[in-house]
């Protein structure tokens, strides 16, 4: 079973910063099953990035993401207010079938 | 416009039985895997089970911690999910959402979660 751990826990930043977010995998993952979600307070998440590094649908091109094997990043180049929230990466298996998420990183406004 | 509504939450004693339903609109919900995703108050994203689409089988997955207890079906002429929960246990309190599975097992659209709470 792969375990996806984030980190840094809860990074306190501020607007215009950049902001790094590790996810990383207990095993080998193929990096096309690897995506990022942002969760906001009383939302339901969103996907943010899909195939490690390509963005969803009107995902602002601030938001990227790199990464293979066992360390994928989300990177957001500069901080907009509406960027602090909760962020989380998932990783697909189909044998068997699981969908894994990581605990979550929550990003804090400084 | 992806629309999943979902519904039938609420209050429930642990023993008891839930179903919940997920009204899909703007896609065609026929060739779509669907899946549940539950978030425990305070806690992180949890995938509960999934449906593939009739015409890759329609066969169910379920996660461990409900294997056995839940079941997922589908009305493809009423664009309806369902999430039939049975011998409901305390630690099953969260919000769960509808989900409509994108390519590569990623989670492309959700609908805005139904609250169900399990206790005494």
């Amino acid at each position: 079973e792969i375990v996806l751990t984030q980190s840094p826990g809860t990074p306190s930043l501020s607007p215009g910063e950049r902001a790094t977010l590790s996810c990383r995998a207990s095993q080998s993952v193929s990096s096309s099953y690897l995506a990022w979600y942002q969760q906001k307070p009383g939302q339901a998440p969103r996907l943010l990035i899909y195939g490690a590094s390509s963005r969803a649908a009107g995902v602002p091109d601030r938001f990227s993401g790199s990464g293979s094997g066992t360390d994928f990043t989300l990177t957001i180049s500069r901080l907009e207010p509406e960027d602090f929230a909760v962020y989380y990466c998932q990783h697909y298996g189909s044998s068997p079938p699981m969908y894994t998420f990581g605990q979550g990183t929550k990003l804090e406004i400084k | 416009e992806v629309q999943l509504v979902e519904s039938g939450g609420g209050f429930i004693k642990p023993g008891g039985s839930l179903r919940l339903s997920c009204a899909a609109s703007g896609f065609t919900f026929t060739n779509t895997w669907m899946s549940w995703v539950r978030q425990a108050p305070g806690k992180g994203l949890e995938w509960v089970g999934r449906i593939k689409s009739k015409i890759d089988g329609g066969t169910t997955d379920f996660a461990a911690p409900v294997k056995g207890r839940f079941t997922i079906s589908r009305d493809d002429s009423e664009n309806t999910l369902s999430l039939q929960m049975n011998s409901l246990r305390i630690e099953d309190t969260a919000v769960y959402y509808c989900v409509r599975d994108g390519y590569g097992g990623n989670f492309d659209y959700w609908g805005q979660g139904t609250l169900v709470t399990v206790s005494s």
